[in-house]
């Protein structure tokens, strides 16, 4: 069964600074998925950022990118140029890959990100 | 384009009751996830649904809980006699489906229940 472990219940960064949030998987997969999901007061899930496993290629979009190391079963995403807007719950998830499609998110437990004025 | 919708946004039972969560998918979406959140925990996978069928249930409770996409109308996840620990936020998210490596889902707002 596939895991996801995210070892860092709560984090805080200053505005402006970056900071890495920490994620952790196991699978014996081979081809797969990797995210990293926001999840505000307001609840809405709200996707950050994906990865595909038989990418080498480092996700990034604008100020967010993720540090994928597949071997070590590492996802990381970094969050550069922190605003009060990214004050949020993250969770990084896992989903494997079907040659009819794909489906079934395993979450982590999620890091709670205060970004400080 | 209307996101995946959810209602109600919040529901509160009294223990016993049933509750009743409904989820309209985004137009052109044939393909429904329920998901739950428990306080201070990530979500985790209950239910898939197209219309009509259920794919996989491995996360679902065996007794109280069941879910259904009938052809026309919203999916319902229906919970019986309910109990304080049914308390949590349920989240439906759809999908198109599709035959590529990637079927995007798309989460509603969530539903917040609330056992008394």
């Amino acid at each position: 069964a596939q895991t996801v472990t995210q070892s860092q219940p709560e984090m805080s960064v200053q505005e402006a600074e970056t900071v890495t949030l920490s994620c952790t998987y196991d699978t014996s997969e081979n081809n797969y998925y990797l995210f990293w999901y926001k999840q505000p007061p307001s609840r809405q899930m709200i996707l950050v950022i994906r990865q595909e496993a038989y990418k080498q290629q480092n996700a990034t979009e604008n100020r967010f990118s993720v540090n994928f190391q597949k071997a070590a079963k590492s996802f990381s995403l970094k969050i550069s140029d922190s605003q009060l807007g990214d004050t949020a719950m993250y969770f990084c998830a896992f989903m494997k890959s079907f040659t009819s499609g794909t489906y079934k998110y395993i979450f982590g437990t999620g890091t709670r990100l205060k970004v400080l004025a | 384009n209307a996101g995946v919708m959810q209602n109600p946004r919040h529901l509160v039972r009294r223990r016993g009751q049933e509750a009743r969560l409904r989820c309209s998918p985004m137009k052109g979406h044939s393909h429904v996830y329920w998901y739950r959140q428990l306080p201070e925990e990530g979500l985790k996978f209950m239910v898939y649904l197209q219309k009509e069928n259920i794919i996989d249930e491995s996360g679902m409770p065996k007794e109280r809980f069941s879910a259904e996409f009938p052809k026309e109308g919203p999916s319902i996840l229906r919970i019986q006699q309910v109990v304080r620990g049914d308390s949590a936020a349920y989240f439906c998210a759809s999908s198109p489906g599709g035959t590529g490596r990637y079927d995007e889902q798309f989460f509603g707002p969530g539903t917040r229940l609330t056992v008394l």
